[in-house]
């Protein structure tokens, strides 16, 4: 099993609606998830980052966490058209951030 | 406050030659990583600098070396170019903790490598 796996999508979704973005783990120490975003050519930038079981609210995106069920999802409320990008999800492996491990990303597109 | 940065944007290359990408980490940072992203992949850790040495590496060969230098700053080299190695070729930067683990890395606008 792949240390982080996520649906590579595309993921379509209407201006305004809630884009919903899943990642699963194998790794059942890990005890930090980071959310990345990144636009076309660009590089990644971090978007949010949860490490307690439940919710965690910063604007428009909200990180759960299920620790459990190895599970970290992003949801992003009234989706906008500058929300278009790959979302990648990444944990560390060693600890603290010394090694991320990233999925292969989630493209969205929010269709206006 | 300056982020991260790096140089070149780009680069083309081939096959065999060298090459040296640069990363200078965000103010207050002193701890590099570089990652290696191939087209429709996820970032791919290839090692980590921490008061000039080489702390933790990823699956990456030998022809991927790199340095760091007193001010943090630090250079990644790859030597016998592949065409494999084309690659957006990324620099974060992060602040090391005293218990050894470091804080959330940001990165920088990254390096397009093409390997002809």
């Amino acid at each position: 099993q792949k240390e982080v796996e996520q649906n590579s999508g595309p993921l379509s979704v209407p201006e305004g609606a809630i884009a919903s973005l899943n990642c699963t783990y194998s790794d059942r120490g890990s005890q930090s998830f980071f959310w990345y975003r990144q636009y076309s050519g660009k590089s990644p930038e971090l978007i949010m980052f949860i490490y307690s079981n439940g919710d965690k609210e910063d604007g428009r995106f909200t990180a759960q966490l299920n620790k459990a069920s190895q599970y970290v999802s992003l949801l992003i409320r009234d989706s906008q058209p500058s929300d278009s990008a790959t979302y990648l999800c990444a944990l560390p492996i060693q600890g603290g951030s010394e090694k991320l491990v990233f999925g292969k990303g989630t493209k969205l597109t929010v269709n206006p | 406050d300056a982020g991260v940065t790096q140089s070149p944007t780009h680069l083309i290359k081939t096959r065999g030659q060298q090459v040296t990408l640069r990363c200078s980490p965000k103010s207050g940072h002193d701890t590099v990583s570089w990652y290696q992203q191939a087209l429709g992949q996820g970032p791919q850790f290839i090692f980590q600098y921490y008061e000039e040495e080489e702390r933790q590496r990823g699956n990456f060969p030998d022809r991927f070396s790199g340095h760091q230098f007193p001010n943090y700053s630090s250079e990644l080299n790859v030597n016998a170019l592949l065409l494999g190695d084309s690659a957006l070729y990324l620099c974060a930067s992060s602040l090391r903790y005293a218990g050894g683990s470091t804080d959330t890395q940001y990165f920088g606008p990254g390096t397009r490598l093409t390997v002809l």
